[in-house]
């Protein structure tokens, strides 16, 4: 089993539609918790970074993390056909020996316009 | 600001052929690091360094070297290609283990 898993989609939705991609993952040492976006033929960028529980607001998107669930979300309020691209999230520890995050596989997400 | 610079863009080797994947980065950063990524597997770290002269292993480290003579250059050698080394590659680095990663734009790799 995978540490962290992620839906590989695609997911297409239409211009102006609110986005929710989500990851789950099994480590419960798992720390900070990222959302990465990469678009075709790019290297990831990052888009939010969140430590812990709760949520994070920029802009039209929303990062949410509920380690109770061992669940995280990204949402995207008014998606745009710029938002496609392919979403990683991202999740380490942190003050461990294990230096490195764990990246899901991706969600590829399409906005149509 | 160049930020994380790979080369070669692209590279088809014969297996038993050995090269070496160039990164560089121009913003000082200690930590640099090494990802292979293949379809529906994410990201896997392949080695990593935490400053010149300190090199670790990651996740898929057989069949590559490293080394960090310089904070700016990380390069990543394939010792004896193997068609399960075609992959894209991607240097990253950051300011610390658990900041913000920057990574390059990737070396897209075939081995025959």
């Amino acid at each position: 089993q995978k540490e962290v898993e992620q839906d590989p989609g695609p997911l297409s939705v239409p211009e102006g539609a609110i986005v929710s991609l989500n990851c789950t993952y099994s480590n419960s040492a798992f720390q900070y918790f990222m959302w990465y976006r990469q678009y075709s033929r790019k290297g990831p960028e990052l888009l939010m970074y969140t430590y812990s529980s709760g949520n994070k607001e920029d802009g039209r998107f929303t990062a949410q993390v509920d380690k109770s669930s061992k669940y995280i979300s990204l949402f995207i309020r008014d998606s745009q056909p710029s938002d496609s691209a392919t979403y990683l999230c991202a999740m380490s520890e942190y003050n461990t020996g294990r230096r490195a995050l764990t990246f899901g596989s991706g969600t590829r997400l399409q906005v149509q316009p | 600001n160049a930020g994380v610079t790979q080369t070669p863009k692209f590279q088809v080797l014969k297996t038993g052929q050995s090269m070496t994947l160039q990164c560089a980065q121009d913003m000082n950063h200690e930590y640099m690091s090494w990802y292979r990524q293949d379809p529906g597997m994410g990201l896997r770290l392949i080695h990593y360094s935490v400053g010149a002269g300190i090199t670790d292993q990651g996740e898929v480290p057989n069949g590559y070297n490293v080394s960090r003579s310089t904070t700016e250059d990380f390069p990543l050698r394939l010792l004896s290609a193997a068609p399960s080394q075609t992959s894209v590659y991607f240097c990253a680095s950051s300011s610390g283990i658990w900041e913000k990663l920057f990574f390059g734009s990737g070396t897209q790799l075939s081995v025959l």
